[in-house]
This record gives C-alpha cells, structure tokens and sequence, in this order.
C-alpha cells in the first residue's frame, strides 16, 4: 500500500493560536487526499476533500475559514486550525487515493493528535 | 444523509474461533466498501476493499457484500490475540468521494 506520513504526530498549542499539520504521499502522486478528524470514542468524520489545483471541498459543519486546506503538489496536502479552541482538540488523519491506483483504495497517514489547552 | 452502521460491541471470541463482523449502509448507490482495523491511538489501516456482490477471501480475512441487502460484512478466521481491535467499515459512491466510516465494532479475541 502507499506510504503517507504525517507531520506532526502530535502538537499542543495555546488557545487562539494556529497549527499547521502536513500530509505526504511518500510513493504515489495523489490529485485528491482527504482530511479527516477522530474525536475520543468515535469514529472518523471527513471533513474535507483536497484537491491539487483546485479549492478544497468542505463537509457541511466544517469551517471553511476556519480549517484552512492548501494542497500545495501532488504530493503534499496541508491542513491548518486557526484560532484553535480546545473543542479543536482531535486525532486528525489524511488519506490519500494513489493517481496510478486501480482502485479507489484510501491510505491514511498516522495521523496528528492535537490538544488546544 | 448517508449513514453506516456497526455494532459497537465489544465483540469476544476465542482465540482459533471465527469472527464474524456486520456492517449496514443506507446509500443505495454505494460502489465501494472498506474494512479497516484501528489499534488504539492509531490511525486505520486497510484490511480488505470489496466492490462486487459475493465473498472475497485474503487469507484469514473473507470480506462478503450483499448490495441488495446494503449489508457488508467481514470474517476472520483462527482469530489471533493481535486481531484485537476496532474494525471500522467504510462506503463510499465513487473513487473521488470521502469515506463514511461507520463507528466501528470493538473486537477482542480471548486467549
């Protein structure tokens, strides 16, 4: 399967400030990567589609000025948490579908366990 | 709105029994469907994708879908102390969609 790394694996902040979290695809161009976020006990919720070249695609509930998306390359998606509040506080996962797949098969990244204090 | 649904469990098996995990979805236009199992503090990783009516066999794991039904479900045979975990089921419309992740059943394999 594809290798995506996240960075970083984890980050505390202070409330009001921004954290930006990297998503790679280590072996396959990815147009479209996916972000995702895991609150304690529950199970994942997409958030938003990536897409390089393109705006990203927000889920409805998501703040889209709020979540910041830049997919930068085909290898490199961003996701930045303005103004972070402690309700922010989550597991935020990537996903990426390799461009040369023959399936839609997702690889996730290991994610990012953010705590906003 | 697109819904998944999982028993949460836990789900106790005997170590070398089978287990039997059940999913159902509600997007009759669904085309694709996942199986991940999640350890704790982890990211999901992919066990099995299935994307035709019948079984699909990958070692210990047979993953089975009934589209007329929405129900998917997954298999492990000789089930191992290491299968511990959450098994997530996922479905999607197209490659280019996002995943809807049901919440996940709590599997634990007993020694």
């Amino acid at each position: 399967g594809a290798v995506v790394s996240q960075h970083p694996s984890w980050v505390i902040c202070k409330s009001g400030t921004s954290v930006k979290i990297e998503c790679r695809s280590l072996d396959f161009q990815a147009t479209t990567m996916f972000w995702y976020r895991q609150f304690p006990k529950q199970s994942l919720m997409l958030m938003a589609t990536s897409n390089e070249g393109s705006k990203a695609t927000y889920e409805q509930g998501v703040e889209k000025d709020k979540f910041l998306i830049n997919h930068a390359s085909l290898t490199l998606s961003t996701l930045t948490v303005t103004s972070a509040h402690p309700e922010d506080s989550s597991f935020y996962i990537c996903s990426v579908t390799p461009d040369s797949g023959v399936t839609d098969t997702q690889y996730f990244g290991p994610g990012t366990r953010l705590t906003v204090l | 709105q697109k819904e998944v649904e999982q028993n949460s469990g836990p789900l106790s098996v005997p170590e070398g029994a089978i287990a039997s995990l059940n999913c159902t979805y509600s997007d009759r236009v669904s085309q694709s469907f996942f199986w991940y199992r999640q350890y704790s503090g982890k990211s999901p990783e992919l066990i099995m994708s299935i994307y035709s009516n019948g079984d699909k066999e990958d070692g210990r794991f047979t993953a089975q879908l009934n589209k007329a039904s929405q129900y998917v479900s997954l298999l492990i045979r000789d089930s191992q102390p290491s299968d511990s975990a959450t098994y997530l089921c996922a479905v999607n419309r197209r490659g280019a969609d996002g995943l809807t992740f049901g919440k996940g059943t709590h599997l634990i394999i007993q020694p």
